[in-house]
């Protein structure tokens, strides 16, 4: 079964103290894994969509790895305004092209 | 910046009312999602529309659920006689062909079922 896991569930952060969100993954083959940031009340906003092992994205200060087990969403020098949730999404060769199977999400907190 | 519009933002309905949801997604997308997202939980997919018909559900759209495209510009989720579990946050999104810039979500409804 296609499975999403993410860690930790919580991160708390002083401003401009650098970290990294971890996203393992368990398909039967990928498709495409993406990024996501949500705010309290609100929909998903897309940040990456990575699809092959090595590849690299990069936003601000925020930036996206992939391996073929799992992706890593480094921060850097992270900003309060950097506080949401963070949501890993996956597309399975198995699991359809249409359906994301999406794991908790790490909650971020950055305090000055 | 195109977006993915939303209405109601949210809704209180009693358990075993018809509702419908409704979602403008982005002009020129050709696939439109449904997904919910129960309080605390993980965000789960529903179903998937293209080409006026389901491309692909999910086991939790069931006989109580339906999608429509009743228009070039609206896309609807109906929920025939609501449960108390259908209380979660329901998102509508939308993509291109090539997914590239992957799937726009919507700012949700907030559905209460009392």
């Amino acid at each position: 079964e296609d499975q999403v896991t993410q860690s930790p569930e919580a991160l708390r952060l002083q401003e401009g103290e650098s970290s990294s969100l971890n996203c393992s993954y368990t398909v039967s083959g990928l498709r495409g894994l993406f990024w996501y940031r949500q705010d309290p009340g609100k929909g998903p906003e897309f940040l990456f969509t990575l699809y092959s092992a090595g590849e690299e994205k990069e936003k601000e200060r925020l930036k996206a790895t992939l391996t073929k087990k799992e992706s890593f969403l480094h921060i850097t020098a992270p900003k309060p305004e950097d506080s949401a949730t963070y949501l890993c999404a996956v597309q399975s060769l198995s699991g359809g092209y249409n359906k994301l199977i999406f794991g908790a999400g790490t909650r971020l907190a950055v305090h000055p | 910046e195109p977006e993915v519009t939303q209405t109601p933002s949210h809704q209180v309905t009693q358990m075993g009312q018809e509702v419908i949801l409704r979602c403008v997604p982005i002009s020129n997308h050709l696939y439109f999602y449904w997904y919910r997202q129960i309080l605390g939980q993980k965000v789960e997919f529903l179903v998937s529309f293209y080409n006026n018909e389901i491309s692909e559900k999910s086991e939790i759209f069931d006989d109580q659920f339906s999608v429509e495209r009743p228009d070039g510009s609206n896309f609807t989720l109906k929920i025939r006689s609501t449960k108390l579990e259908d209380s979660a946050m329901y998102f509508c999104a939308s993509s291109d062909r090539d997914r590239a810039y992957g799937y726009t979500f919507g700012s949700g409804t907030r559905l209460t079922v009392v």
